[in-house]
């Protein structure tokens, strides 16, 4: 079974620079997730998908950052424009319910951005 | 809001050896999920063993065991006879389990260096 994958794995840009991440889940999988992992910290759910639809983006920065997940399988996640403190990992994960219970996210290698 | 706390940032330990490694959390909900997480080098998290905090006994997945205080809001992580491969940071992560979107909420990790 193929796992979650994700591109680009690097990316360096300078501030004020646009930039894309995408990541197609394990396939079947209704749930997506996106987070944001700042060097020293554990993960931060950014955005979380049911199928097409967003569940949850409370904390999502959405005058900068803007996610979507057409037909319900691939997604992206766009930051417009990026700034010094958007440096950090971004993974994507997938699980294959909807988020309930004690189900596996599993999680993609994920994307380094430097932002300079 | 729930919060995951880890306080120890590096651990060592020799092969073959025991180790265990420390999280607690606060919440005021009385159902939820815990979840340990292990980040290898190349940075695909995985799961290594989850707990429902309905269950009193404590989960246990071969090397790999937790001692579950409820009372205390504790969740550490056992590994027995540690292996050059656990070598990771270790994610500790909470879940509630009410109705409605349930976000994984991380801890800061811990960094496990198994040496020969």
């Amino acid at each position: 079974e193929a796992g979650v994958a994700q591109s680009p794995r690097y990316k360096i840009i300078e501030k004020r620079q646009s930039v894309a991440f995408w990541c197609n889940p394990i396939s079947g999988h209704a749930t997506l997730y996106w987070y944001q992992q700042i060097l020293g910290q554990g993960p931060k759910l950014l955005i979380q998908f049911q199928n097409n639809g967003v569940v949850d983006d409370s904390q999502l920065p959405k005058d900068r950052f803007s996610a979507e997940r057409l037909k319900g399988v691939d997604s992206t996640l766009k930051i417009q424009p990026a700034k010094l403190e958007d440096s950090a990992v971004y993974l994507c994960a997938s699980s294959d319910t909807s988020g309930e219970g004690t189900d596996t996210q599993y999680f993609g290698p994920g994307t380094r951005l430097t932002v300079l | 809001a729930q919060t995951v706390t880890q306080s120890q940032p590096e651990m060592s330990v020799q092969e073959a050896e025991t180790v265990t490694l420390s999280c607690t959390y606060d919440t005021s909900e009385s159902n939820y999920y815990l979840f340990w997480y292990k980040q290898p080098p190349s940075r695909q998290m995985i799961l290594v063993i989850r707990q429902e905090a309905y269950k009193q006994q404590n989960a246990t997945e071969n090397r790999f065991s937790v001692n579950f205080q409820k009372a205390a809001k504790s969740f550490s992580l056992k590994i027995s006879d540690s292996q050059l491969g656990d070598t990771a940071m270790y994610f500790c992560a909470f879940k509630t389990r009410n109705t409605g979107f349930q976000k994984l909420v991380f801890g800061t990790g811990t960094r496990l260096l198994v040496s020969p």
